[in-house]
């Protein structure tokens, strides 16, 4: 079965560029979140999904970050304008949740998109 | 609230020799307790999770956890180190009623020849 699909693997760009990520849950899997790796502050839970909506973004570090999951099977993470302190490993992750919440299941995790931002 | 510690940013241990990586979590209700270990360049893939029976839980690769609740720990173990067993491995903490997954700071372990 394929795993959480992240993409791009690695972006360079430019700082002021927009920066797009972009998930693909497991299929079947009805909870979304994403994540920011970085050695200072390891790992962030930027914002979760639960069947479609988002539940929690209160780890969205400011307006320049958007989420989107406009259907089961995809979800984007957007930063715009990009600033080189947005350099870090983002992470999709997804898993099977009741809105209620979690009963111990398993979070799969993408192979990340590696951002730099210059 | 839910905290996770893992001591010891850094672990070395040699090739064959006992691995030992301390994980002690904070909650007020139940814990579900994960360990997960990211590989350089790679995701967090789950190594072996507690939710509820058995404490002693055996995971991939040989590694094991045991959940004490007495100690409010979950440390991993593995009997014989590998070279391939160098990797970042992370503690985790969720309960019942929450979809928040609370992450160590993670420990990297290295295998010396």
């Amino acid at each position: 079965d394929a795993g959480v699909i992240q993409s791009p693997r690695h972006e360079v760009t430019e700082m002021g560029q927009e920066v797009t990520l972009r998930c693909k849950p497991i299929s079947g899997h009805n909870s979304l979140f994403w994540y920011r790796q970085t050695m200072m502050r390891g790992l962030e839970l930027l914002i979760y999904f639960n069947n479609n909506v988002p539940i929690d973004d209160s780890g969205m570090p400011e307006d320049r970050f958007s989420a989107k999951m406009p259907n089961a099977s995809f979800s984007t993470l957007k930063i715009q304008p990009s600033e080189p302190r947005d350099s870090a490993v983002y992470f999709c992750a997804s898993s099977l949740e009741s809105i209620s919440g979690t009963s111990g299941n398993t979070i799969y995790f993408g192979e990340g998109s590696w951002l730099t931002v210059v | 609230a839910q905290s996770v510690t893992q001591l010891g940013s850094h672990v070395s241990v040699s090739e064959g020799a006992l691995v030992l990586l301390r994980c002690n979590y904070s909650s007020s209700v139940p814990p579900y307790l994960f360990w997960y270990v990211q590989y350089p360049n790679q995701g967090l893939q789950l190594l072996l999770k507690y939710t509820t029976g058995a404490t002693l839980v055996k995971g991939i690769n040989g590694f094991e956890a045991e959940f004490k609740k007495s100690e409010t720990s979950f440390h991993l173990t593995k009997p014989s180190a590998h070279m391939s067993d160098a990797a970042e491995y992370f503690c985790a903490v969720s309960h019942s009623g929450t979809y928040k997954y609370i992450f160590g700071t993670g420990t990297r372990l290295k295998v010396l020849a």
